[in-house]
This record gives structure tokens, C-alpha cells and sequence, in this order.
């Protein structure tokens, strides 16, 4: 299948400061990724879709201002946390779609904020 | 309220017992996707189905689309402990924007 990279893998940063994840589709071009949140043991919980060259598009309850997010080509898509506080802890993962029906997961990223 | 209801919520079994995961909605979808998550990594897709009543093969596991395409079920035959993971199914109603259930998380006994 397809490949999708995330960086960094896993991230521990202080509160108040600022993460980047950045997701890159490495073999194919994605006009549309996809952010979720996941909780240990939880399924995924959609944060936004993230559409090539506009505005991303956000789920009831995301802070759109908390959570940046840039799709600035057509490979790569990053999510930014900013002023990170402790309840932002969580396993952040990216998709990014091939056709209509198939979405391709990244590794994810571990986010700790102490 | 959950849009897809995936059951049980949790198994645990002894290596080369049979299990059945289902998928469950009130809603149609124009296609389903089952899902393996292990830990610390992101999901990796098994099978996509999008015709009602279609059957899927995948080794041990068979996947099911309901006729109506409203549910669907992921069976795994003498399961492995190479098999434990989380299981997820996720639906798109044509928005091309899938929607997850809350998940089955599978632990296989040796």
C-alpha cells in the first residue's frame, strides 16, 4: 500500500510552547489528509480535514486556532499545537487520501506536554 | 451518539478459536473500511467494501458488507496471537470523510 510518513515520532515539550507534526504522503499526491486524536484504547477521533491550497476544515469542539493546520503542497500537511498544555497529551496520527474510498494512516506521533 | 456501533468492545481468546467483530448503523455508507491498529502505530487498512452483501477474503479473516450496507462484520478464523491488535471499521456516507467506530480491541492467547 501507500506510504505515509509522520514527523517527529514522539515529541515531549513544555507547556506554552509550540509543536509541529508534519504528515508527507511519499508516493502519491493527496489532495485532501486528514488529523485525529486518539486516546489510549480509544478509537480515532477526526480533528479536521485538511484540503490542498485552502482552509482546512475543522469538527465541532477543535480549536481552530489551537490546532494549525497548513497543506501547503500536495505531499505534505502539518498540524501545529500551539501554547501546548498537558491535556493536549495525546497520540496524534495523519491520513492522507488515494481516491475516493482509501485513506493511508501515518505512524503517528506521541505528543507528552509536562 | 455513536454512528458506528462496533462490538464487542473487547475480547480475549485462546489461540485457534474463531471470533466475529461487528460493525453496526443506522445509517447507509458507500463503502466500509476495517482497520488493524497496533500499538504506538497508525491504523493499517485491511479491506474496503462498497457493494451490499459483498464477501472479502483475506486469509483468516472475511469481511462482510450487509446487503443494505447499513453494517458489517469481520470474521477471523483459528485466530493467532500474531492477530491482537485493535480493530477499527470506519464508513463513509458519500462525503468521502469516514466516520470510526469506537473499536474492538483483540488479545490472542498463545
Amino acid at each position: 500500500g501507500a506510504v505515509v510518513s509522520q514527523h517527529p515520532s514522539r515529541v515531549i515539550c513544555k507547556s506554552g510552547t509550540s509543536v509541529k507534526i508534519e504528515c508527507r504522503s511519499l508516493d502519491f499526491q493527496a489532495t485532501t489528509m486528514f488529523w485525529y486524536r486518539q486516546f489510549p484504547k480509544q478509537s480515532l477521533m477526526l480533528m479536521a480535514t485538511s484540503n490542498e491550497g485552502s482552509k482546512a476544515t475543522y469538527e465541532q469542539g477543535v480549536e481552530k486556532d489551537k490546532f494549525l493546520i497548513n497543506h501547503a503542497s500536495l505531499t505534505l500537511s502539518t498540524l501545529t499545537v500551539t501554547s501546548a498544555h498537558p491535556e493536549d497529551s495525546s497520540f496524534y496520527i495523519c491520513s492522507a487520501r488515494q481516491g475516493p474510498e482509501t485513506q493511508y494512516f501515518g505512524p503517528g506521533t506521541r505528543l507528552l506536554v509536562l | 451518539t455513536q454512528l458506528l456501533e462496533q462490538s464487542p468492545q473487547f475480547l480475549s481468546i485462546q489461540e485457534g478459536e474463531n471470533l466475529t467483530v461487528y460493525c453496526n448503523s443506522s445509517s447507509v455508507f458507500s463503502s466500509l473500511q476495517w482497520y488493524r491498529q497496533e500499538p504506538g502505530e497508525g491504523p493499517v487498512l485491511l479491506v474496503t467494501v462498497v457493494t451490499g452483501g459483498e464477501v472479502k477474503k483475506l486469509k483468516r479473516l472475511t469481511f462482510q458488507f450487509g446487503d443494505a450496507r447499513k453494517d458489517s462484520s469481520l470474521h477471523i478464523t483459528a485466530a493467532q496471537p500474531g492477530d491482537t491488535g485493535l480493530y477499527l471499521c470506519a464508513g463513509d456516507r458519500g462525503s468521502y470523510i469516514p466516520t470510526f467506530g469506537r473499536g474492538t480491541s483483540l488479545i490472542v492467547h498463545p
